[in-house]
């Protein structure tokens, strides 16, 4: 049984440039968690989606936004890139919105702007 | 959510028992410890959570004090694979985040 997936794993990008990010849960998951961790530092919260609705969004511009779609797949979009939006993003599943038994964490991808 | 502190690093021998503490003295009723930990370059793994009983899976033991304010994670004999950073959170039920705070870097040492 697949884990939570990624896309892409690594990525460059200019700044000012725009950025997409994808996510597809555990199957059968219908919440998905953005967070973004900086080096050095633990995860940050950006964003929850719970079928298919915001249900969370954490102390990040709105240069970042998020969607769910309806097999419960995410994607990141973050415009106008900053050389301080490099960091490892990663998507986090969990079958139901509170997650309370725990999310399931992707391995991440890794962002850097130049 | 309340706040956590860790210490910032931890050794522990391989097959010896590591223990990694965490505060939480402002815990309210309502919320959960639990605790992730994070290997170089991978996403955080679950590893546990409690409200106040003490808890066990196949990965480590969870104790949490009688008031409260303070857990501690046990993993009962460290291997080198247990290398990673451990994160203590505490979290209602009805939270949609965790906070990830800075962890504990525990090294297990050959």
């Amino acid at each position: 049984d697949a884990g939570v997936t990624q896309s892409p794993t690594h990525l460059i990008k200019t700044r000012g440039q725009h950025v997409t990010l994808r996510c597809s849960p555990i199957s059968g998951h219908k919440s998905v968690s953005w967070y973004q961790q900086v080096l050095g530092q633990g995860p940050q919260f950006i964003f929850q989606y719970y079928e298919k609705e915001e249900r969370g969004r954490g102390n990040f511009p709105d240069r970042f936004s998020a969607r769910q779609f309806p097999n419960y797949s995410s994607e990141l979009n973050v415009n106008a890139l900053l050389l301080g939006d490099s960091a490892l993003y990663l998507c986090a599943s969990s079958p139901e919105g509170q997650g309370s038994h725990g999310y399931t964490f992707g391995s991440g991808t890794r962002l850097t702007v130049v | 959510d309340a706040k956590t502190t860790q210490p910032p690093s931890m050794d522990c021998a391989e097959g010896r028992a590591a223990n990694l503490p965490c505060n939480h003295s402002t815990i309210s009723g309502n919320e959960y410890v639990y605790w992730y930990r994070q290997i170089h370059s991978q996403g955080p793994q679950y590893i546990i959570h409690g409200l106040k009983n003490n808890e066990t899976n196949e990965m480590a033991s969870l104790i949490i004090t009688e008031d409260r304010k303070s857990s501690t994670l046990i993993l009962p004999h460290a291997t080198l694979r247990d290398t990673a950073v451990y994160y203590c959170i505490v979290r209602s039920q009805t939270g949609n985040q965790f906070y990830f705070g800075t962890g504990t870097s525990l090294t297990v040492i050959p």
